[in-house]
């Protein structure tokens, strides 16, 4: 079955370091990858998108992420990380099943300090 | 519109009482999306339409869920005698087909 793993419920980075959230997939066939950004009470905003074409992507708000086929993941970082970046943050893979729908991951926390 | 709206904000239901939620996608959006979002969880898929045509309703949790969609624009997603595990945040997006999904802010339901 398809699903999406975030191994970390959590994390704590300081100010202006670096981040690297990880993801891990499972899906057939070539997914379609996403990273989404959710800050308290509200919905969901595209970080980035992978579909095909260049594995490194990059996002909105200096994220990028790199899609690596061989291990199933989709990693996201960011070099330096603002306090303005504490939010849920969640992987998701599209797939095909009679139409397209988006299966999210359970989601990593991150918490800035300064 | 400009972006997916979703009414309304918040909901505060009693036990056993049906509830409708309403979304108006972004126009021209085909594909139409309901998640449910647990405390603490990511979204988890409810339903999904391509215009007026639901195509998959495999993450409805029980029959008293359901969702249409009539005119292929706006979705309502109906509960019926809601119980206190129904309480979570209820979120609607719509995509163009094969692309990235646009979230609205989401329905808090919550039942007491």
């Amino acid at each position: 079955a398809q699903s999406v793993t975030q191994p970390d419920i959590h994390i704590t980075v300081s100010e202006g370091a670096s981040l690297e959230l990880r993801c891990n997939y499972s899906y057939g066939a070539t997914p379609y990858l996403f990273w989404y950004v959710q800050s308290p009470g509200q919905g969901l905003q595209l970080l980035l998108k992978y579909f095909s074409g260049d594995t490194l992507v990059q996002g909105i708000k200096g994220f990028e992420a790199e899609f690596k086929r061989s291990q199933s993941s989709f990693n996201l970082r960011k070099p330096s990380v603002h306090w303005s970046d504490a939010a849920e943050y969640f992987c998701a893979v599209g797939i095909h099943t009679g139409g397209f729908k988006t299966i999210f991951g359970a989601g990593t926390r991150l918490f800035v300090k300064a | 519109g400009a972006g997916v709206s979703q009414s309304p904000r918040y909901k505060v239901a009693k036990r056993g009482q049906d509830v409708a939620l309403r979304c108006d996608p972004i126009s021209g959006h085909v594909s139409l999306f309901w998640y449910q979002q647990a405390l603490g969880q990511g979204p988890e898929f409810l339903t999904y339409f391509q215009n007026e045509a639901q195509l998959d309703k495999s993450g409805l949790p029980s029959d008293r869920f359901f969702a249409e969609r009539p005119e292929g624009s706006v979705s309502t997603l109906k509960i019926q005698r809601t119980q206190q595990e129904d309480s979570a945040v209820y979120l609607c997006a719509s995509s163009l087909g094969d692309s990235e999904a646009f979230f609205g802010q989401g329905t808090r339901l919550t039942v007491v």
